[in-house]
């Protein structure tokens, strides 16, 4: 029962190179989503997924790109690191019932820091 | 638009002494879900309590209580007795039911509580 799963813990990159965030759930979970977390700002939603092959753009969706090929995974890309993209990013989801009502399983959390 | 404010950034508190954590939201929406979330220093975020629109009933769960009232929008968070395993930062969120059903969480920033020995 590992819920969700986020890898890596933490990841250190210089202005301008790329990488990826994995994500994964063992629940069988519809939706999934990945939030960043800054001082003072609080969680922000990046971008979100309804189900497999499906995603959508969050409140701060700028410099990422994300794909759910499968329903259990759901990355979460940065092409081109900023400096401003250093912050802790959480993965989270949930099953399909009714919006609303039902709780987010959140991921432990990846610290990312781009010099 | 979905607002959540959490007007207090941090808190200090004495072992034993109870204390209220203040969360206000915005929406348009008149099904909504309210939450509370709890961070310990460790990092992970853990669920606490979950609340819909139409159950303005105050909860209690041990040291924990919470009041909700629709008439000032608000959502507040009591700790009754503290200790210093409460020391963490607790995070308001709403639930935003738009037509994808994605019910995507609008979290506000945060309040730390400190417990003091």
């Amino acid at each position: 029962n590992a819920g969700v799963t986020q890898t890596p813990k933490f990841r250190v990159l210089k202005t301008g190179q790329s990488m990826t965030l994995l994500c994964a759930q063992d629940m069988n979970h519809e939706y999934m989503y990945w939030y960043r977390q800054d001082p003072g700002m609080g969680l922000r939603l990046i971008h979100y997924s309804v189900g497999e092959g499906t995603t959508a753009k969050g409140e701060v969706p700028d410099g990422y790109n994300v794909s759910r090929l499968k329903k259990q995974n759901f990355l979460l890309g940065l092409e081109s690191a900023a400096p401003s993209q250093t912050s802790v990013y959480f993965c989270a989801s949930r099953g399909q019932t009714y919006s609303g009502a039902n709780v987010l399983t959140f991921g432990a959390g990846s610290r990312l820091t781009v010099l | 638009a979905q607002k959540v404010t959490q007007a207090q950034t941090e808190i200090s508190v004495v072992e034993k002494e109870d204390v209220t954590l203040d969360c206000v939201y915005e929406t348009r929406d008149t099904t909504y879900y309210l939450f509370w979330y709890k961070q310990p220093p460790s990092g992970e975020l853990v669920f606490l309590i979950r609340r819909n629109s139409f159950d303005e009933q105050n909860e209690i769960s041990g040291r924990y209580s919470w009041n909700f009232q629709k008439s000032t929008s608000s959502f507040n968070f009591t700790i009754t007795a503290s200790q210093v395993v409460d020391s963490a930062v607790y995070f308001c969120a709403l639930s935003d039911l738009d037509q994808t059903g994605a019910n995507n969480l609008f979290f506000g920033t945060g309040t730390r509580l400190t417990v003091i020995p």
